[in-house]
């Protein structure tokens, strides 16, 4: 099947230390993946997109890679602060469609 | 643009009932689509709406399930009958077109008892 997978366990990092989250796609290669990020009771809000001929994405604090050879994107949150806690999901755009497929998500900690 | 307006925000129903939870877009967008988010699976996509149209709806689990956008500024998602398997997040997203950032709604909690 052509599953996008995050670990579903909460990661949990000193503030000050980098956080690294990894969503992992078998089967396929999608053009493109996305970040978003989740709050309690809220929905999803965009971060980022890199596009499979992309290795390497930044905005601000954030970084995302997009290794084809590994099947894998990695997210990074760098000086992470305990604001940054929240729930990250990964989305793989699915070829010749509009539609977005989600991974199910690593909730992340920062603790003061 | 007010972002994506979902109602209500929470529904509590008894078995058996019908649900219709409401959706408006983000003005422009012509792309939309229906979510359901629980702890066990995650964040699934059960139908998506391009220019008013359904494109695909093999994610909704069953026939209680339909959807429908009658213009570009409004959708339902319908379930009758409800079960208490149906209480979950619901969703609604819209976008400007492929590979374009996702907005989404507050969501609609559903709760089935």
């Amino acid at each position: 099947s052509q599953k996008i997978e995050q670990n579903s366990e909460a990661l949990n990092i000193q503030e000050g230390k980098t956080a690294t989250l990894t969503c992992n796609y078998t089967n396929y290669s999608p053009a493109y993946l996305q970040w978003y990020r989740q709050d309690p009771g809220r929905g999803p809000v965009f971060l980022l997109l890199i596009r499979e001929n992309e290795k390497e994405k930044r905005k601000e604090r954030l970084k995302v890679t997009f290794d084809t050879t590994l099947k894998q994107s990695l997210f990074h949150i760098t000086a992470s602060q305990p604001a940054d806690s929240a729930t990250y999901l990964c989305a793989r755009g699915v070829a010749g469609t509009y539609k977005y497929i989600f991974g199910t998500g690593t909730r992340l900690k920062v603790l003061a | 643009d007010a972002g994506v307006i979902q109602s209500p925000r929470h529904e509590v129903t008894e078995m058996g009932q019908e649900v219709t939870l409401r959706c408006k877009p983000i003005s422009g967008h012509n792309s939309l689509f229906w979510y359901r988010q629980t702890m066990m699976r995650g964040l699934e996509l059960l139908i998506y709406f391009n220019n008013n149209v359904p494109i695909d709806d093999s994610g909704m689990p069953e026939d209680r399930f339909s959807a429908k956008m009658p213009n570009a500024s409004f959708s339902t998602l319908k379930i009758q009958p409800s079960e208490p398997r149906d209480s979950a997040v619901y969703f609604c997203a819209s976008t400007l077109g492929e590979a374009t950032e996702a907005f989404f709604g507050q969501g609609t909690r559903l709760t089935v008892v």
